[in-house]
Order: structure tokens, then sequence, then C-alpha cells
């Protein structure tokens, strides 16, 4: 059984800062990982997608790395603000079958205005 | 496109009582997945679909049915609700191809008492 692991569970910061959001897998066959954004009693948005033949991937404020022979991925959010307070899910897919994904338990992050 | 939508959003069980959770994606995506979420907790796969007809059990299935007579849609169905079953549903699709991406639903709050 594949799992995954979120490191820290609740992080709290000053506006305006960069922080790094860890996330480990023990998959070592895995696919491709996923990072979503979750707000309070809401559903999960997709921020990034992480092929395994890539290295990282950036939107905006965002870039997710990848690192397949240490089985760990990081979040990278720079010039950090209010607005992105919310819960941070890793979730990694294995083999590109129909399978489903993998989650983390989240990173609870507090940007503090 | 509206995405993947599910209905309703709250629900109140008494125990032993039975329901469908409803989903509905208009992306013309093949795959489509059942996840729940209990509180503090990543997302833990119960049932996936490849296409119309197909549907695979995923990591906590017991307790559910699923069916997936077109594409568009993923009914979920709880035969006699019991409190573990208290949680967050959520119903995600994707396509075949090799991105891989998965689009989430914004949940079903589900309480048994």
């Amino acid at each position: 059984k594949q799992e995954v692991t979120q490191i820290p569970a609740a992080l709290s910061v000053p506006e305006g800062e960069n922080l790094v959001l860890n996330c480990s897998f023990t998959d070592s066959a895995i696919y491709n990982l996923q990072w979503f954004r979750q707000d309070p009693g809401k559903g999960l948005t997709s921020l990034l997608l992480i092929q395994s033949s890539q290295r990282e991937q950036t939107s905006g404020r965002l870039n997710a790395s990848l690192d397949k022979s240490s089985g760990r991925s990081t979040l990278y959010i720079a010039a950090s603000q209010p607005g992105d307070s919310a819960t941070y899910l890793c979730a990694e897919s294995s083999g590109g079958g129909a399978d489903g994904l993998t989650f983390g338990k989240g990173t609870h992050l507090i940007i503090q205005p | 496109n509206a995405g993947v939508t599910q209905t309703p959003k709250f629900r109140i069980l008494k125990i032993g009582q039975s329901m469908t959770l409803q989903c509905t994606q208009d992306m013309n995506h093949n795959y489509m997945y059942w996840y729940r979420q209990d509180p503090g907790m990543g997302l833990k796969l119960i049932y996936y679909s490849v296409g119309a007809g197909i549907t695979d059990k995923g990591e906590v299935p017991n307790g559910y049915n699923v069916s997936r007579s077109t594409t568009e849609d993923f009914p979920l169905r709880l035969e006699l609700a019991a409190p573990s079953q208290t949680s967050v549903y959520f119903c995600a699709s994707r396509t075949s191809g090799r991105a891989n991406e998965q689009f989430f639903g914004p949940g079903t709050r589900l309480t048994v008492l």
C-alpha cells in the first residue's frame, strides 16, 4: 500500500514570506503527483500536476518540484498573501492506470496579515 | 462547462436508512471516482469507473455500491447507513490520457445519526 506524508500538519507565517510545503511518498513507480488547495467546507482545486518525467512545474507564485529518487515533492509559495490561507493536499498516482489518487493528510496554512 | 457537480450538498441520515449521492460531469471524461474525507485526513478512494458499465473497488468500498450507466453520471449508493459513514464525499473525473489530472466536485457532507 502506497503512503503519502505531508509535513508540517500546520503552518502559520506572516504575509510576504516565501514558504515551502513538503510531501513524501513511498511509491517508487509514481506516475505523477498533483497538488491541490482546499478551502474550508469546499472541494479541491487542482494547483499543479507534475509528471514523473518532469522535475518541476510553475504557475504564477507557485512552484512544485518532484524528486523520484528521494520520494519527495515540494510546493514553493512565493510572497505569500492572506488569500493563500487554506489546506494544501498532495496526491500521487501509480502506473498511469485507472486507479485513483493516494492522498496525504494535508498542511493547514495560515498567512497572517 | 459546469465541470463536476454533486447533489445534495448536505444530508442527515438515520442509522439504517439508504440514500444515493449523485455525481455528474459534462467534460466527457471516461474515468470517474468516489472518495471520502474524514476530519483531518486525506481522501480515500471508495470506487472508480473507467467507462459506462465498468466499475471497480477502491481502498474502502464496504457499505457502498456504484453504477455507471452513462458517461456523465456516477451515483454512489449507501444501503444501510452507519455512523462510520459520516464523512464528506467527493466525486472526481479525468480523461484517459496520460495527463491524468483529476477534477473534483464540491462534495456532499453526510451525517449519520
